[in-house]
């Protein structure tokens, strides 16, 4: 079963405003990751954040993550046409290896 | 960089043939992936390999098997085709020593069994 869900299912905005997507899961968990796929291809890394962190950045993306609601958000400001993409959370590995991903967030930046 | 190759980007088959589809990775990450990815069913696990002739079955493993001879290459093996194996197949390798839970994906095969 999955357990990250992504929230919208899809999100369509301007160029250069902010975008927020959300991820909740059901069990406890190490580390909760972020993963952009653009359409065809496959996907790629965008930001871990462990249990123990609130709050992350890298460049124009913001995560944060609230382990009493079981929930993580990724923020992307000041989007770009470029952003355009499916965006993925994913819980699990460790010993365990496997990651399992949600159904992802369909954003689309207007230019 | 961690470069993933899969070896073809799109592969058209019939059904009843026997496929393969390769996976190598240049960075001799320990662990490796296969996915299929289907609209409205997300990534879901076919089977992975820890390390070289190890593997184990992920959460659809029926009508699959896979292949570790050496490190960097896992391989998928569709004994026979079926139509409702029709999907999008991603690679992925990761080093449990590294870069941790991180998973480096290839650019994915879309297969179609006709």
């Amino acid at each position: 079963s999955q357990q990250g869900e992504e929230d919208p299912q899809a999100l369509s905005i301007q160029e250069g405003e902010n975008a927020t997507m959300n991820c909740s899961y059901k069990t406890s968990i190490n580390n909760l990751q972020w993963y952009r796929q653009n359409s065809g291809r496959g996907l790629v890394h965008l930001i871990l954040i462990r249990s123990n962190e609130r709050e992350k950045h890298s460049g124009r993306l913001r995560v944060t993550l609230d382990t009493s609601k079981k929930s993580s958000s990724l923020l992307i400001t000041a989007s770009r046409a470029a952003d355009t993409a499916s965006y993925f959370c994913a819980t699990g590995g460790g010993s365990n290896y496997k990651l399992t991903f949600g159904k992802g967030t369909l954003l689309t930046v207007n230019p | 960089d961690v470069k993933v190759t899969q070896s073809s980007r799109y592969l058209v088959k019939r059904t009843g043939e026997k496929v393969f589809l390769e996976c190598v990775q240049d960075m001799d990450h320990e662990n490796m992936f296969w996915y299929r990815q289907d609209p409205g069913l997300g990534l879901r696990l076919i089977y992975f390999s820890y390390d070289v002739k190890m593997k184990e079955k992920g959460d659809i493993p029926e009508g699959y098997s896979v292949s570790r001879e050496k490190k960097e290459r896992f391989s998928l093996i569709l004994e026979s085709a079926s139509t409702n194996q029709t999907s999008m197949y991603l690679c992925a390798s990761r080093d449990p020593q590294g870069a941790g839970d991180i998973q480096y994906f290839g650019a994915g095969t879309r297969l179609s069994v006709l």
